[in-house]
């Protein structure tokens, strides 16, 4: 079946500092990818739609200058979180969905920690 | 943006007994989709129900979806202690990309 791969697994970073964190598509190629954060008991809320080769579409209050998403091949999508702030403490999870199929594969998420 | 409430927000139960959750959505539907998540970790797909399908079965998963009362439904036969997780439903928001947008989820425990 398909599978995403999220790296890392788990950061800590410093207040000011940038962190990224990759989804690649294993064994299937994606055009899109989706950029989820979830606060802790709280339900995943979309922040951004990454498209292959071209700009991300941001959700409505997700600051596109501190969330930089790059996909620039068919497997793989990025996420930097740009001068990162203890309120950017949180699980980040990416899901893409292999063409045909309708359910939705996720990354295994990354614990982000800023401190 | 969430799409809907689920209920309840969490529920705890014995071994063996049934867990019933529910989901409602606002906005209309291809199909509805529950998720599953162990904590901290990622979510991995259960099952799919399209709109002009009322009930659906997958091993002990039972999902209904009533499409003019907008919501759904996933009943757990049987439950084990591995079934403690959070469950999510999900919706389709078609314009675009297909954005995979979430209810609240609901917290299951159970306790052997």
């Amino acid at each position: 079946g398909a599978v995403v791969s999220q790296h890392p697994s788990w950061v800590i970073c410093k207040s000011g500092t940038s962190v990224k964190i990759e989804c690649r598509s294993l064994d299937f190629q994606a055009t899109t990818m989706f950029w989820y954060r979830q606060f802790p008991k709280q339900s995943l809320m979309l922040m951004a739609t990454s498209n292959e080769g071209s700009k991300a579409t941001y959700e409505q209050g997700v600051e596109k200058d501190k969330f930089l998403i790059n996909h620039a091949s068919l497997t793989l999508s990025t996420l930097t979180v740009t001068s990162a702030h203890p309120e950017d403490s949180s699980f980040y999870i990416c899901s893409a969905r292999e063409g045909g199929r309708h359910g939705y594969t996720f990354g295994s998420g990354t614990r982000l920690t800023v401190v | 943006s969430q799409q809907g409430e689920e209920d309840p927000q969490a529920l705890s139960i014995q071994e063996g007994e049934n867990a019933t959750m529910n989901c409602s959505y606002k906005t209309s539907i291809n199909n509805l989709q529950w998720y599953r998540q162990n904590s901290g970790r990622g979510l991995v797909h259960l099952i799919l129900i399209r709109s002009n399908e009322r009930e659906k079965h997958s091993g002990r998963l039972r999902v209904t979806l009533d499409t003019s009362k907008k919501s759904s439904s996933l009943l757990i036969t049987a439950s084990r202690a591995a079934d403690t997780a959070s469950y999510f439903c999900a919706t389709i928001i078609i314009k675009g990309a297909q954005k995979l947008v979430f209810g609240q989820g609901t917290r299951l425990t159970i306790n052997p």
